[in-house]
């Protein structure tokens, strides 16, 4: 159980493109999605809070009109990066909980902007 | 924000042996979990351990909320245990955590 799916995988784009990644809770219903980044050899920094229906709460730093989220569902979110630049550049992942403490991962996007 | 320290940053182990990863914070918790980061980037969860003592066959995971401190134990480590642990805490309501450094383990064969 507690399965979280993330499409794409991986994907490289051209400067000023918008890419959407989606993250999918498979057998539960997340009331709370969380999308973090990493970069290389460094820990996962939170990006921001994303609960069903209402608007995502994005850290401190984080650029709300460049990362896109929506929360449409229990079971799907999606982070669009709009006009992507090279320093966008970075692994994105995301991560499901059903009742706020215990956090699922989906298996990462690992995005490159040429 | 609280602050999150895990040592050692590196160890390199010999199949088999043992050992301990802590992770230290700085503020009272109401959630902390240890992951395993896979050489391909995927978390898998370990323990959700907020207070007391865990164990899953080889590993177990001690937390002492009140000294703000976790012990991460790996024992008869092998191969695939390679990779990065992470501990991650939090302390409010909205369910975020905050991510320590990491502790890179590579066990040799």
């Amino acid at each position: 159980g507690a399965v979280v799916s993330q499409h794409p995988s991986r994907v490289i784009c051209k400067s000023g493109t918008s890419v959407k990644i989606e993250c999918r809770s498979l057998d539960f219903q997340a009331t709370t999605m969380f999308w973090y980044r990493q970069f290389p050899k460094q820990s996962l920094m939170l990006m921001a809070t994303s609960n069903e229906g209402s608007k995502a709460t994005y850290e401190q730093g984080v650029e709300k009109d460049k990362f896109l989220i929506n929360h449409a569902s229990l079971t799907l979110s999606t982070l669009t990066v709009t006009s992507a630049h090279p320093e966008d550049s970075s692994f994105y992942i995301c991560s499901a909980s059903d009742w706020g403490y215990l956090q699922f991962f989906g298996p990462g996007t690992r995005l490159t902007v040429l | 924000g609280i602050q999150v320290e895990q040592s050692p940053p590196d160890l390199i182990l010999q199949e088999g042996a043992n050992s301990t990863l802590r992770c230290n914070f700085s503020d009272s918790v109401n959630n902390l979990q240890w992951f395993h980061q896979n050489p391909w980037g995927q978390l898998i969860n370990l323990f959700y351990i907020p207070s007391g003592t865990k164990q899953n066959g080889r590993l177990s995971a001690t937390t002492v909320a009140t000294e703000r401190y976790s012990l991460l134990y790996i024992s008869s480590s092998q191969t695939t245990d390679s990779g990065v642990y992470f501990c991650a805490v939090g302390n409010t309501n909205a369910g975020k955590s905050t991510f320590g450094d990491g502790t890179t383990l590579t066990v040799k064969p």
